[in-house]
């Protein structure tokens, strides 16, 4: 098994591109989440999917879209990227009854 | 307003002593609390977790202490060793069929040799 694999590990980005993190495992887990770190913070949810088919906000959504067409797969959309999305991302799948399994992270930095 | 407190940034001790990092929480409807160690440029790693029906639950030299009544958690790790230098994170698991977890601000542990 390669657990969660997140990519790119990084990427620059100008305000109002837009791009996709790609987020795969391999684990058959139902459910997966979106994350980001900024700097002195701990982790704020962004989406997160509990199956094939269904997602729901978390914390932080604006700004970013997902979706969930596979169980294996979740990517997230960036669309008109800005300065306040600069972050380190971090895709997770739930592994067993209440921990989550975290990718390497993406490291997203927006001029 | 943060469900998750972790009120020191940093922490620092030596080698073969006893570190002691703590988390406060506002939510008494949780199901269950974890610790994740997270080291530079990695995702972070889960270290152990604790139910709402316990109090106490100890693995290796890393034990975690629930307090309810004060909305208060601890991790002790005994003793420490220069590889247990990283950050932190505590979390709170809730949510049943919808179950996510939210995160402190972690807690940058330093052990010295």
């Amino acid at each position: 098994n390669a657990g969660v694999t997140q990519t790119p590990k990084f990427r620059i980005l100008k305000i109002g591109q837009s791009m996709t993190l790609q987020c795969a495992q391999d684990m058959n887990h139902n459910y997966m989440y979106w994350y980001r770190q900024d700097p002195g913070m701990g982790l704020k949810l962004i989406y997160y999917s509990v199956g094939a088919g269904i997602t729901d906000k978390g914390e932080v959504p604006n700004g970013y879209n997902v979706s969930r067409s596979t169980t294996e797969d979740f990517p997230l959309r960036l669309e008109l990227a800005a300065p306040s999305q600069t972050s380190v991302y971090f895709c997770a799948s739930l592994a067993g009854a209440n921990v989550l399994t975290f990718g390497a992270g993406s490291r997203l930095t927006v001029l | 307003d943060q469900q998750v407190k972790q009120n020191s940034p940093s922490l620092s001790v030596q080698e073969g002593r006893i570190s002691i990092l703590n988390c406060d929480y506002t939510n008494s409807m949780f199901d269950y609390f974890l610790w994740y160690k997270k080291y530079p440029a990695e995702g972070p790693t889960f270290l152990i977790s604790i139910s709402s029906i316990k109090d106490k639950n100890e693995d290796g030299r890393f034990t975690v202490f629930l307090n309810k009544s004060a909305k208060h958690l601890s991790l002790h790790i005994v003793p420490s060793q220069p590889g247990d230098s990283a950050v932190y994170f505590c979390a709170e698991g809730s949510g049943g069929s919808n179950y996510k977890l939210t995160f402190g601000k972690g807690t940058l542990l330093t052990v010295n040799p």
